[in-house]
């Protein structure tokens, strides 16, 4: 059965640094998301992203944040600047068509030291 | 505003004994309902969904739950409760699915 996959699956990383986080989607789907879980809190949405741009975001999704799919198959949100409040699992989800369900990966624990 | 809500953080039943756990919703229209579970340390799995029609969805490991538009909630349910099913549970709301908003989870804890 298809999966959606993320690399790494988990990165620690300094303060201030530069992270991008990766993942593949099942390969037809068209609609794509990134949330982020906070150990202990529930999950949050942050960027919802189709035909190459974003169609929402959350106002967690500051300047710090930005996503693309450089090469039509990875999907990547990258964050600029890292921060303590940064440390998190992120998920990446995607789905074939708005009305359908969406697919979660396994996630990247991100640790900011 | 759109939200999403699990009153109950922590629920402990007994092996074999009945669950339901409840969500409630406030939104505009009638959204996509689902319930995730998540194993400590793992990722999300979708148990059911609700797109429209039947207000009775099944899902998976015996799972099912009820749409209750009156009461905007969608509570869900297990006859019988397996020690494989301590996890943790999330109701999931989204209208467009541009945005998922999800609660704050309700953990299960099973007894012997």
């Amino acid at each position: 059965e298809p999966e959606v996959t993320q690399t790494p699956s988990h990165q620690v990383t300094q303060m201030g640094q530069e992270v991008i986080l990766r993942c593949v989607p099942i390969s037809n789907h068209l609609y794509f998301y990134w949330y982020r879980q906070i150990l202990g809190q529930k999950v949050e949405f942050l960027v919802s992203f189709y035909n190459n741009e974003i169609s929402e975001k959350s106002e967690i999704f500051d300047d710090q944040f930005s996503v693309e799919r450089p090469d039509g198959s990875n999907f990547t949100l990258k964050i600029r600047s890292t921060k303590l409040e940064d440390s998190a699992m992120y998920f990446c989800a995607t789905t074939l068509r708005q009305d359908n369900e969406q697919f979660f990966g396994p996630g990247t624990r991100l640790t900011v030291l | 505003a759109q939200s999403v809500t699990q009153p109950d953080i922590h629920i402990t039943v007994s092996e074999g004994a009945s669950l339901e756990l409840r969500c409630n919703y406030s939104y505009g229209a009638t959204p996509y309902l689902f319930w995730y579970v998540q194993s400590p340390g793992q990722g999300l799995q979708l148990l059911l969904k609700y797109f429209s029609g039947d207000t009775l969805v099944q899902g998976i490991k015996g799972f099912e739950a009820e749409f209750k538009r009156s009461q905007s909630s969608f509570n869900l349910r297990k006859p019988s409760v397996h020690w494989s099913d301590a996890a943790e549970y999330f109701c999931a709301v989204t209208y467009n699915n541009n945005d998922m908003r999800f609660g704050a989870g309700t953990r299960l804890t099973v007894k012997p």
